[in-house]
């Protein structure tokens, strides 16, 4: 059974401050990772993807990759209230047509 | 900016009750997803269609589910006969062959 699993929160940091979300998942064979972000009652929105270890940086976001220890991490630099929300692990695995198997979600808050 | 469109946006249904959910994704999306959302739970993947066909599906998309693209745009997911435990958000996801899946923004199905 795939799993990806999620610290579920909440993550309350104050305005200005990096925020640092963290994931872990099962299965060794996945291959692509992602970053969405959901508000309540809408549907995920892609922020990050990653396809090879090390980091990706992408204005605020920068989503960080370790195959071998089986984690993916997303920092949130300069962070707002705008950015509150529940953040989404989500990984695809090599012979899956692109399921996503997602991880339960970090709420996270952000404080002025 | 192109966007997966579903509808409708909130159903409310009778138990034993036949719904169709629909969706139109970006033209030049070939893989075709349908997942659900209980309250207050994590996303989870309902099935996956390529080529006209199914090409992956989960244990929750039992003989009550079944999809189908009859038109070539539009991409339908019917629950034959409702049951209370269907009560759930469901999106509709697309991707072409090496990008991110993108979301529909959901249909709120409630079951009474």
């Amino acid at each position: 059974q795939k799993e990806v699993e999620q610290n579920s929160g909440p993550l309350s940091v104050p305005e200005g401050a990096i925020a640092s979300l963290n994931c872990t998942y099962s299965d060794r064979v996945s291959q692509s990772f992602f970053w969405y972000r959901q508000y309540s009652g809408k549907s995920p929105e892609l922020i990050m993807s990653i396809y090879s270890n090390g980091d990706k940086e992408d204005g605020r976001f920068t989503a960080q990759l370790n195959k071998a220890s089986q984690y993916v991490s997303l920092l949130i630099r300069d962070s707002q209230p705008s950015d509150s929300a529940t953040y989404l692990c989500a990984v695809t695995g090599g012979t899956s047509y692109g399921k996503l198997t997602f991880g339960q979600g970090t709420i996270l808050t952000v404080h002025p | 900016e192109p966007e997966v469109t579903q509808t409708p946006s909130h159903q409310v249904t009778q138990m034993g009750q036949e719904v169709i959910l629909r969706c139109v994704p970006i033209s030049n999306h070939l893989y075709f997803y349908w997942y659900r959302q209980i309250l207050g739970q994590k996303v989870e993947f309902l099935v996956s269609f390529y080529n006209n066909e199914i090409s992956e599906k989960s244990e929750i998309f039992d003989d009550q589910f079944s999809v189908e693209r009859p038109d070539g745009s539009n991409f339908t997911l019917k629950i034959r006969s409702t049951k209370l435990e269907d009560s759930a958000m469901y999106f509709c996801a697309g991707r072409t062959g090496a990008t991110e899946a993108f979301f529909g923004q959901g249909t709120r199905l409630t079951v009474v």
